[in-house]
């Protein structure tokens, strides 16, 4: 079936300083990555539409300056969280669609900006 | 701007009732899907619908998208201590929005 891979699971950064998640498709190719980000109890919201080889398209409220995304290939997307604050302390997590098995997601990444 | 509302919010039922969970949208959806997230996991994909009507069963598990296309539920039969996570319906507009959710919990 289709994987996800995300690293790191879990990251305490100092306020100020940037941090970088990947996201990988293992065994496919994907062209279109998803960022979401859920704090506690809520729902997932979309941040980003992540697009191999252009730029990627945010949701309305989400600070591209600050949210970086990076699509270089086809099995790697990363997320940049640059300047992180408290309030940034979220689970990130990302997805891909893969036509046979639909959307597969990572295992997310925990947050926690001190 | 498109959105899908899920009730309720939260559902505490004992081990062996049965548990159901609402999706609903102000627009026709093209399609539904669910998924389940377990605490500290995150969502695992549990099946879509597409057609008008749709009613598909997994076990004790069973989905139904509305003749409209704008509502679908899940419904647990039975339910087991397993099955405890929050249940999320999403849908694909330009993008691919999950609804609030419902947070299921089985009490022993």
């Amino acid at each position: 079936g289709a994987v996800v891979s995300q690293h790191p699971s879990r990251v305490i950064c100092k306020s100020g300083t940037s941090v970088k998640i990947e996201c990988r498709s293992l065994d496919f190719q994907a062209t279109t990555m998803f960022w979401y980000r859920q704090f506690p109890k809520q729902s997932l919201m979309l941040m980003a539409t992540s697009n191999e080889g252009s730029k990627a398209t945010y949701e309305q409220g989400v600070e591209k300056d600050k949210f970086l995304i990076n699509h270089a290939s086809l099995t790697l997307s990363t997320l940049t969280v640059t300047s992180a604050h408290p309030e940034d302390s979220s689970f990130y997590i990302c997805s891909a669609l893969q036509e046979a098995y639909g959307y597969t997601f990572g295992s997310g990444t925990r947050l926690t900006v001190v | 701007g498109q959105q899908v509302m899920q009730i309720p919010q939260y559902q505490h039922v004992q081990e062996g009732e049965d548990f159901t969970t609402y999706c609903n949208s102000s627009t026709t959806l093209s399609n539904i899907q669910w998924y389940k997230q377990r605490p500290g996991g995150h969502p695992v994909f549990l099946i879509q619908l597409v057609k008008s009507g749709e009613v598909k069963k997994q076990k004790r598990l069973t989905f139904q998208f509305g003749e409209a296309k704008k509502n679908s539920s899940l419904h647990i039969t039975a339910t087991q201590t397993t099955d405890v996570g929050t249940y999320f319906c999403a849908y694909t507009g330009n993008q691919f929005y999950f609804g609030t959710g419902t947070s299921l919990t089985v009490i022993p």
